[in-house]
């Protein structure tokens, strides 16, 4: 069974240009969440989905990030602009019962 | 204060010895705990899962809770070289009928195994 399916796995861009990160979730999985990890830290969610529904997006700074969740599979992050504090790695996860599955991770560097 | 502690080490150890990682938190309505395992340049990869108190073997891993004191331990037995990595704890209040609502974790503790 492949797992959560995340991409680009790195990526470097210059402040205030926009990005965005995709997730495809482990199939069957109605539930999807990014996390936010800085280094050294672990993991904070940002939002988490069930289906299409966008149910905890408390964390999300919604001035400059972005989520959605198209027909209840694949889902986008986007940052607009981005800046230099937001250097992380943007994790999706999914999950269908009470275990949460972690994909590799987005790897942003801005510069 | 964090909700959920973990010394961020590190911690090295010679192979063979046993390894004991442990977390305290501070939301009695955690109920679900588990073990994340995170290689360089990976994501975190679930180690071991346990509802409210007791202990679970997998292996060469026991997870322990201790609801009581708000204490949480992973032991590794026979530690070897591969088991070098960050290792973080994880807990959550709530399970909906569509998963886990909310994973809040420790800072994870860096651990080097030593040959």
């Amino acid at each position: 069974e492949a797992g959560v399916v995340q991409s680009p796995r790195y990526k470097i861009i210059e402040k205030k240009q926009p990005v965005a990160f995709w997730c495809n979730p482990i199939s069957g999985h109605n539930t999807l969440y990014w996390y936010l990890q800085n280094l050294g830290q672990g993991p904070e969610l940002l939002i988490r989905y069930e289906n299409e529904e966008a149910v905890d997006d408390s964390q999300l700074p919604k001035d400059r990030f972005s989520a959605e969740r198209l027909k209840g599979v694949d889902s986008t992050l986007k940052i607009q602009p981005a800046e230099l504090g937001d250097s992380a790695v943007y994790l999706c996860a999914s999950s269908s019962g009470d275990t949460i599955y972690f994909g590799e991770g987005s790897w942003l560097t801005v510069v | 204060q964090k909700e959920v502690e973990q010394d961020p080490g590190p911690l090295s150890v010679p192979e063979g010895a046993i390894v004991s990682l442990n977390c305290t938190y501070s939301n009695s309505a955690f109920q679900y705990f588990m073990w994340y395992r995170q290689y360089s340049r990976k994501g975190p990869e679930l180690l071991m899962y346990t509802y409210s108190s007791g202990n679970k073997e997998d292996g060469r891993f026991t997870a322990q809770v201790d609801k009581s004191s708000k204490y949480i331990s992973l032991f590794i037995r026979d530690s070897q070289p591969s088991d070098s990595a960050t290792y973080l704890c994880a807990m959550s209040a709530m399970v909906s009928n569509f998963g886990n609502e909310k994973l809040t974790f420790g800072t994870g503790t860096r651990l080097t195994i030593i040959p």
